[in-house]
């Protein structure tokens, strides 16, 4: 049973590009959290999602950042007109059910240039 | 209220010797406390857990001690060896109204000297 695939690994993108982030849940697994990691700090909560319904997106930013979790396919967590400050570590992580465990992924580290 | 603190921010230990990490949270609906071992590079792994009705929880060289009135809860690492080098966090959550959502500490980079 494969872990929690993060693709990609490392992403580069210009100031005002469009970023995509993806994640693959474990087998099994239809709940779907995602996590910002800035550099020396610890993980931040960005979204909550179940198969095709976002369950709690409250650490998310108002503007640029969305969130999907379509019924075929990974996660994925997009980021339109990215800036310097976007530079960070984004993590995944999926479980069964809503009190499961949760296991995450490699990470995601976007780079803004 | 949703805030978990940990301390201290850096560790070094020698091998053998006892780590001890710190964490306190405000929220006393969290109702689930995992501790997570991170390596650079990598995602965070579950370490070992503990719900508010323990107040003491060991899995090998790991012990956590739980102290609800004092909302504080500690991760002991007994004969800590190089390997346990890595950044580890605290977390709290509240499984039955959020799911695995977790709020993080701000971690602890420990260092375990040969």
């Amino acid at each position: 049973n494969a872990g929690v695939m993060q693709n990609p690994r490392h992403l580069v993108r210009r100031r005002g590009q469009e970023a995509r982030l993806r994640c693959s849940p474990m087998k099994g697994h239809s709940h779907v959290y995602w996590y910002r990691q800035l550099p020396e700090e610890g993980l931040k909560f960005m979204v909550y999602l179940q198969k095709e319904n976002i369950i709690d997106e409250s650490g998310m930013p108002k503007e640029r950042f969305s969130a999907e979790f379509p019924k075929e396919g990974p996660s994925i967590l997009r980021i339109q007109q990215v800036v310097r400050g976007d530079s960070a570590a984004y993590f995944c992580a999926s479980s069964p059910t809503m009190i499961a465990e949760a296991f995450f992924g490699q990470g995601t580290r976007l780079t803004v240039v | 209220q949703q805030q978990v603190k940990q301390s201290p921010q850096s560790l070094i230990v020698q091998k053998g010797g006892i780590s001890i990490i710190n964490c306190a949270y405000e929220n006393t609906a969290f109702d689930y406390f995992p501790w997570y071992q991170q390596f650079p590079g990598k995602g965070p792994a579950l370490l070992i857990a503990i719900r508010p009705d323990v107040s003491e929880k060991k899995e090998g060289r790991f012990t956590i001690s739980f102290n609800k009135s004092a909302k504080q809860f500690s991760l002991h690492i007994m004969d800590s060896q190089p390997g346990d080098s890595a950044t580890y966090f605290c977390a709290a959550s509240m499984r039955e109204t959020s799911g695995s959502r977790l709020t993080f500490g701000e971690g602890t980079q420990l260092t375990v000297n040969p």
